[in-house]
């Protein structure tokens, strides 16, 4: 059964730092992994989709790193800036169970 | 890109009633959708697997009787969630995989739903 840890749980800090928000699965085996992000009492919504076959995937300022073989996944978020608080959620998607398994997701507040 | 709506957004009834949620997706065709529940804070939990044309599958410890899913068409999967009591109150998002788009999947914006 898969399984997803997301590190750190919460993130507080200034306008404008570049951040990286971890994320850890115990099953290699993936068809894609996404990020996404959702706001208060909202829906998800995509920001990046990786496909297992990829390292890499950028939108803005956003960067998404897959190591399928150490089971990791990386969004790195530069030059934060407030509308960027949200919970950011990873969920990688098995073939196998036909689904996608969410991490615990990491709280982030960006302060002006 | 590709939309799945999901209606209500929010929806009280009295305990006992019965309440339908609807999923769409809105431009492509998905032959299976998701149910997830949210508890304040947490992340999302998978409920059932709703596949067009046969049964949901359902997660261990989800009733089946109590969270009534039909996918009648490739465009709409519905979550009726029957005699409802307070403990049922929760955020239930569904969501849709795009085959066309690397199996992107997308989410609906959510139904609060209260139990009084």
């Amino acid at each position: 059964k898969q399984e997803v840890t997301q590190i750190p749980a919460a993130l507080s800090v200034p306008e404008g730092e570049n951040l990286v928000l971890n994320c850890s699965f115990t099953d290699s085996a993936i068809y894609n992994l996404q990020w996404f992000r959702q706001d208060p009492g909202k829906g998800l919504t995509s920001l990046l989709l990786i496909q297992s076959s990829q390292r890499e995937q950028t939108s803005g300022r956003l960067n998404a790193s897959l190591d399928k073989s150490s089971g990791r996944s990386t969004l790195y978020i530069a030059a934060s800036q407030p509308g960027d608080s949200a919970t950011y959620l990873c969920a990688p998607f098995n073939n196998a169970g036909n689904m996608l398994t969410f991490g615990g997701g990491t709280r982030l507040m960006v302060k002006p | 890109g590709a939309v799945v709506s999901q209606h209500p957004s929010w929806v009280i009834c009295k305990s006992g009633t019965s309440v339908k949620i609807e999923c769409r997706s809105l431009d492509f065709q998905a032959t299976t959708m998701f149910w997830y529940r949210q508890f304040p804070k947490q992340s999302l939990m998978l409920m059932a697997t709703s596949n067009e044309g046969s049964k949901a599958t359902y997660e261990q410890g989800v009733e089946k009787d109590k969270f009534l899913i039909n996918h009648a068409s490739l465009t709409l999967s519905t979550l009726t969630v029957t005699s409802a009591h307070p403990e049922d109150s929760s955020f239930y998002i569904c969501s849709a995989r795009d085959h066309r788009d690397m199996g992107i999947s997308f989410f609906g914006q959510g139904t609060r739903l209260t139990v009084v």
